[in-house]
């Protein structure tokens, strides 16, 4: 079975674009949750999703968004770009809410310039 | 708030010796505690996972201990091997929907 996907695998945006990032989970799974991972940090909690709706919020400006589909793949948007956004984006999925039992994505590089 | 302090940062060790990688964290109050390993800009993966009225774990070489009153738990990797090299990230978690990471140790196996 396929794990979790994401796309792109790198991504270079300028300040002040904005990106969006996909996921797809795990065939099965419900919940999708959203990380950033700053070089030399752990991951930072973004956003949990499950069935479709927000679950769960980290402590991420509102230039952060996102959004599940009914296919309980995921979007991540984010606005107005910083250099400080510049992190690999993980995305990760569970089959319940239980944010202890996710499997990961490779992540998305994203480079803001 | 959760935090959680990984010691050492980064630790470089010849093959084939026992090392061990420490965690502590802030709020004893967890549901569990997970060891993660993570290859250079890849995803990560899932190595122990300890529920809170464990004391440990074990996987193959892998043995995880967890010392909930105290915020502490460690990694014990037998008989290391190169491709053990990686980061190794501790995450507490407070509730079913609620992780707190720690930056890491960065291990390097020396063959």
């Amino acid at each position: 079975d396929a794990g979790v996907t994401q796309s792109p695998t790198h991504l270079i945006k300028t300040r002040g674009q904005h990106v969006t990032l996909r996921c797809s989970p795990i065939s099965g799974h419900k919940s999708v949750s959203w990380y950033q991972q700053v070089l030399g940090q752990g991951p930072q909690f973004i956003f949990q999703y499950y069935e479709k709706e927000e679950r769960g919020r980290g402590n991420f400006p509102d230039r952060f968004s996102a959004r599940q589909f009914p296919n309980y793949s995921s979007e991540l948007n984010v606005n107005a770009l910083l250099l400080g956004d510049s992190a690999l984006y993980l995305c990760a999925s569970s089959f319940e809410r239980k944010i202890y039992e996710q499997y990961f994505g490779p992540g998305t590089r994203l480079t803001v310039t | 708030k959760q935090e959680v302090t990984q010691i050492p940062a980064a630790l470089s060790v010849p093959e084939g010796e026992n090392l061990v990688l420490n965690c502590s964290f802030t709020d004893s109050a967890i549901y569990n505690l997970q060891w993660f390993r993570q290859d250079p800009g890849k995803g990560l993966t899932s190595l122990l996972l300890i529920q809170s009225s464990q004391r440990e774990q074990t996987s193959g070489r892998l043995n995880a201990s967890l010392d909930k009153s105290s915020g502490r738990s460690t990694l014990y990797i037998a008989a290391s091997q190169p491709g053990d090299s990686a980061t190794y990230l501790c995450a507490p978690s407070e509730r079913d929907d609620k992780i707190i990471f720690g930056k890491g140790t960065r291990l390097h196996i020396l063959p």
